[in-house]
């Protein structure tokens, strides 16, 4: 079953922050996270693994909440080059497949 | 350099013709798969293979096949049988068959359009 993200699209201003949440029914072992630029492939940014640990780097941060499925992207200090789609993929405990969700498309404007 | 290539990058074909996407890596992945993408959808899974001379379907298999008779490649025949082939498809490998603690690597995409 495919993960809800929300929200479905959001703008900012450069160096504003943002949000994306991926929220899953099933018991998850992992959550990915990619971007995708118009007409490219997309492109990794993080995994998280059962456990409810919290990874990043510099300014793109995510958290995985075990207990409720859900995994959240925190984008701060955005940069024009964030604009793009976020996908999160999920990765159901015994299964061999990553889910992707239907993306959130975000818009940074100078 | 390493990487997936996917050929070509737009195809165009009538209806009725079954079609051939090319996926080759040379990255040495055990794992690969075949995700379409239409705009508001996100990636579907139509198959992956985790290992060689074998595959699984994926959540919209039906209208596509494909083989895996060698490790670096993953060719995608959508066939005439696919009522809605018009799309972005996308081929991805990754180090284990297991997802979860490994990334997906993506190709370039093929644009198909069907008329």
């Amino acid at each position: 079953q495919q993960p809800v993200q929300s929200p479905q699209a959001v703008i900012l201003r450069e160096g504003e922050d943002a949000v994306i949440n991926c929220s899953s029914s099933k018991a998850l072992y992992s959550v990915h996270w990619y971007r995708q630029k118009h007409g490219e492939a997309p492109v990794f940014l993080m995994i998280l693994l059962k456990g409810g640990e919290q990874k990043g780097h510099e300014k793109i941060s995510a958290s995985f909440n075990e207990k409720k499925q859900q995994s959240s992207l925190y984008l701060t200090a955005s940069q024009l080059s964030y604009s793009g789609t976020y996908f999160c993929g999920t990765e159901a405990a015994g299964s061999e497949k990553l889910v992707f969700g239907k993306g959130t498309k975000l818009t940074v404007n100078p | 350099d390493g990487g997936i290539t996917q050929s070509p990058k737009y195809l165009f074909r009538k209806e009725g013709q079954n079609v051939t996407l090319s996926c080759e890596q040379n990255l040495n992945h055990d794992a690969m798969y075949w995700y379409r993408q239409d705009p508001g959808q996100g990636l579907r899974l139509i198959y992956y293979s985790q290992i060689v001379n074998d595959f699984q379907k994926g959540d919209i298999a039906e209208g596509y096949s494909v083989s895996r008779e060698k490790k670096e490649s993953f060719p995608l025949t959508v066939t005439s049988a696919q009522k809605n082939p018009t799309a972005f498809y996308l081929c991805a490998s990754s180090p284990r068959g297991t997802s979860g603690n490994y990334e997906q690597y993506f190709g370039p995409g093929t644009r198909l359009t069907v008329t």
